[in-house]
C-alpha cells in the first residue's frame, strides 16, 4: 500500500502569510494527488485534484505542485477563512488503495 | 447544487448492526461513483468502501471487508452502507463521498455532512 506523509502536523501562521504544506507518497503516484480543507465539525471540503487543478469555486490563492513522490499545497495571502486542518489524498490506483495524509492544521498565530 | 445528506447513524453495541444511506440530489446519480469515508474522533480520514455508478464494481477496505457492504440504488439516488458485527474501533463520523467519475478510482468532488455512528456498550 502506498503511505502518504504530510508535514508539518500543524502550523502557526498570520493572515497574509505564506504557507506550503508538503505530502510524500511512498512511491511514485503520477499527478494522482488531491488536497482538501476540512473545518472543525465539517464535511471535508474538495480544493485541488490532479495535483495542480482548483476545484470550480476556489479562491486563487490556493495552488498545488509536484509529481512523482513529493507534492506541495501552498496557500498565498492567508485568509481568515483558510484556518483549517488541510489532507493531502493519493487516489486513483486500485480503488481499494485509496490513502489519506495525517493532515495539517493551520491555526492562527 | 450537488447535495448528500447522510442519515441513520447512532449507538449501537459492540457486535450489532447498522444501516448508513446517503440521499444524493442535484446530478444524475447512476452516472457517479460514490465511496464512503470515515474519522474516528481526533484522527485522519479513512476510506471504507467504493462503488461505481453501476453497482457493479466494489471495492472494501482490509479494516471492514466481510463486515460492511456497500450497495446503491440508483433509482432512489440513495448510497447505502450496511454494517454488521460493529466494533469499538468503527467509532466515527462517516461521509459519503461523490467520485467524479463512474469507476471509484477517481478523486472526491463533493462530500455529505457526515454522520456519527458510536460502538459502546
Amino acid at each position: 500500500d502506498i503511505q502518504m506523509t504530510q508535514s508539518p502536523s500543524s502550523l502557526s501562521a498570520s493572515v497574509g502569510d505564506r504557507v506550503t504544506i508538503t505530502c510524500r507518497a511512498s512511491q511514485g503516484i503520477s499527478n494522482f494527488l488531491a488536497w482538501f480543507q476540512q473545518k472543525p465539525g465539517k464535511a471535508p471540503k474538495s480544493l485541488i485534484y490532479a495535483t495542480s487543478t482548483l476545484q470550480t469555486g476556489v479562491p486563487s490563492r490556493f495552488s498545488g505542485s509536484g509529481s512523482g513522490t513529493a507534492f506541495t499545497l501552498t496557500i498565498n495571502s492567508l485568509q481568515p477563512e483558510d484556518f483549517a486542518t488541510y489532507y493531502c489524498h493519493h487516489y486513483n490506483s486500485d480503488p481499494s488503495g485509496r490513502s489519506f495524509g495525517g493532515g495539517t492544521k493551520v491555526e492562527i498565530k | 447544487e450537488v447535495q448528500l445528506l447522510e442519515s441513520g447513524g447512532g449507538l449501537v453495541q459492540p457486535g450489532g448492526s447498522l444501516r448508513l444511506s446517503c440521499a444524493a440530489s442535484g446530478f444524475t446519480f447512476s452516472n457517479y461513483a460514490m465511496s464512503w469515508v470515515r474519522q474516528a474522533p481526533g484522527k485522519g480520514l479513512e476510506w471504507v468502501s467504493g462503488i461505481s455508478g453501476s453497482g457493479v464494481s466494489i471495492f472494501y477496505a482490509d479494516s471492514v471487508r466481510g463486515r460492511f457492504t456497500i450497495s446503491r440504488d440508483n433509482s432512489k439516488n440513495t448510497l447505502y452502507l450496511q454494517m454488521n458485527s460493529l466494533r469499538a474501533e468503527d467509532t466515527a463520523v462517516y461521509y459519503c463521498a461523490r467520485v467524479d467519475s463512474d469507476y471509484p478510482d477517481d478523486y472526491f468532488d463533493y462530500w455529505g455532512q457526515g454522520i456519527l455512528v458510536t460502538v459502546s456498550s
